[in-house]
């Protein structure tokens, strides 16, 4: 059963425009969000995370918004450049460091940003 | 600060042979966790250590377990070693007092890319 689910696999965008990724949740006792970003041949690192206490948290051009009654998450990046070519990754748990069940990632977006 | 270090990186192992992997947190951190990443199944959580003690597991067979030492470096095993074990390891440190200090963060490792042929 996937519990969090990500769209779209595979992103194309010009530099300068906006990104913009979607995650879906199921599980209610979800309280922790994080978003990951990685590099060929590199882990996961966290680019930001919010807390279902606020509807939208900004961290220089990435930001989170969060929408408790439709239980989704989406991640927008302003400004697109190159260097932002990765894979994101959403995740969800029922604590900061991962719940019962760790931390559940979706399966990942490939974003490509066009010179 | 040196970061979560992982090894080895790259291993090729042959269908019912075993492999131990070896994770070195950040100095500091107590807990390590341990995911699978594959291209069909994406990440997947395999288990979390705290001091020494298993506190979560994920839904994988018995064939793969682990353990953590005293000074917070873990360890995971698979034994048997099928076809569907090949997959990139990755290995992730945090805090994880499960106190309201706990920022949650986790900070991974490169990973093991573990070929089972």
């Amino acid at each position: 059963q996937q519990q969090v689910k990500q769209s779209p696999q595979s992103l194309i965008v010009q530099k300068g425009g906006i990104s913009i990724i979607n995650c879906a949740y199921e599980n209610t006792a979800f309280d922790y969000f994080p978003w990951y970003q990685q590099f060929p041949g590199k882990g996961p690192a966290l680019l930001i995370a919010i807390r279902p206490d606020v509807s939208e948290k900004k961290e220089g051009r990435f930001t989170i918004s969060f929408n408790k009654s439709a239980k989704q998450f989406s991640l927008h990046i302003m400004d697109s450049q190159p260097g932002d070519s990765a894979t994101y990754f959403c995740a969800a748990s029922g604590r900061p460091g991962g719940g019962a069940d760790g931390l559940t990632f979706g399966k990942g977006t490939h974003l490509i940003i066009q010179p | 600060k040196a970061g979560v270090t992982q090894t080895p990186r790259y291993l090729i192992k042959t269908r019912g042979q075993q492999v131990t992997l070896s994770c070195s947190p950040i100095s500091g951190h107590r807990s390590v966790s341990w995911y699978q990443q594959t291209p069909g199944q994406g990440l997947q959580f395999l288990f979390e250590y705290f001091s020494e003690t298993q506190r979560n597991k994920g839904n994988f067979p018995g064939r793969f377990s682990g353990r953590q030492f005293s000074n917070s470096r873990s360890e995971m095993n698979v034994s048997t070693l099928e076809l569907g074990d090949s997959a990139l390891y990755l290995c992730a440190s945090g805090r994880g007092s499960g106190l309201l200090s706990n920022t949650g963060e986790l900070f991974f490792g490169e990973g093991s890319r573990l070929t089972v042929l």
